[in-house]
């Protein structure tokens, strides 16, 4: 089974440092696509960042609103996510998800997700 | 960017009765690949999303068969045969066609009259 266990949301400064992890299980991660798509409090889903697998080129995108603030990497030895947010703004605030995204073969989507994290940025 | 925009935004259904989702995509999802990477996703209260339909039209594993997706190059539709009390939630389309990014429609809600 699928398992990916979001942890190091908080309350932060704006201006301030986060690092959220994900912990994955149940695949092959070695081989995984993943990213973080977020969600503001009543709001939709935003993607934030991929990273590919290292095989792939292990490349890193983000999107524009967090670009040069966020970073994106991954430790393959112990199957975890990494999302390291600098300098961040109050319009960050929100809910963040771990997901594995799947490649053209096969769904191109994000297939599985985590519970989330709540990061809240508030003075 | 692609802007996914989706109707409605709300939408109440009556148990047992169908209901359906639009969504139109700004440009085309058609990929230079023959493929079209558009999405559903369903979320339910207090839920993490969950992938339903992949390529426009796929069920992904697990997916009850009374969810369908159809539709074609900026157009696409899912669909719910027979509305069950677990359906309940907000439902997203979601493009991978042209990246980055990925981008998502705004939300549409079902809740049951």
């Amino acid at each position: 089974e699928v398992q990916l266990v979001e942890s190091g949301g908080g309350l932060v400064k704006p201006g301030g440092s986060l690092r959220l992890s994900c912990a994955a299980s149940g695949f092959t991660f070695t081989n995984a696509w993943m990213s973080w798509v977020r969600q503001a409090p009543g709001k939709g889903l935003e993607w934030v960042g991929r990273i590919k697998s290292k095989t792939d080129g292990g490349t890193t995108d983000y999107a524009a609103p967090v670009k040069g603030r966020f970073t994106i990497s991954r430790d393959d030895s112990k199957n975890t996510l990494y999302l390291q947010m600098n300098s961040l703004k109050t319009e960050d605030t929100a809910t963040y998800y771990c997901t594995t995204f799947a490649g053209r073969a096969t769904t191109r989507s994000f297939d599985y997700w985590g519970q989330g994290t709540l990061v809240t940025v508030s003075s | 960017d692609i802007v996914m925009t989706q109707t409605p935004l709300s939408s109440p259904v009556t148990l047992g009765q169908p209901a359906s989702i639009s969504c139109r995509s700004s440009q085309s999802l058609v990929h230079s690949d023959g493929n079209t990477y558009l999405s559903w996703l369903q979320q339910r209260p207090g839920q993490p999303p969950r992938l339903l339909i992949y390529k426009i039209s796929n069920r992904f594993s697990g997916v009850p068969d009374r969810f369908s997706g159809s539709g074609a190059g900026t157009d696409f539709t899912l669909k719910i045969s027979r509305v069950e009390a677990e359906d309940v939630g907000v439902y997203y389309c979601m493009q991978a066609t042209q990246f980055p990014p990925y981008t998502f429609g705004q939300g549409t809600k079902l809740d049951i009259k």
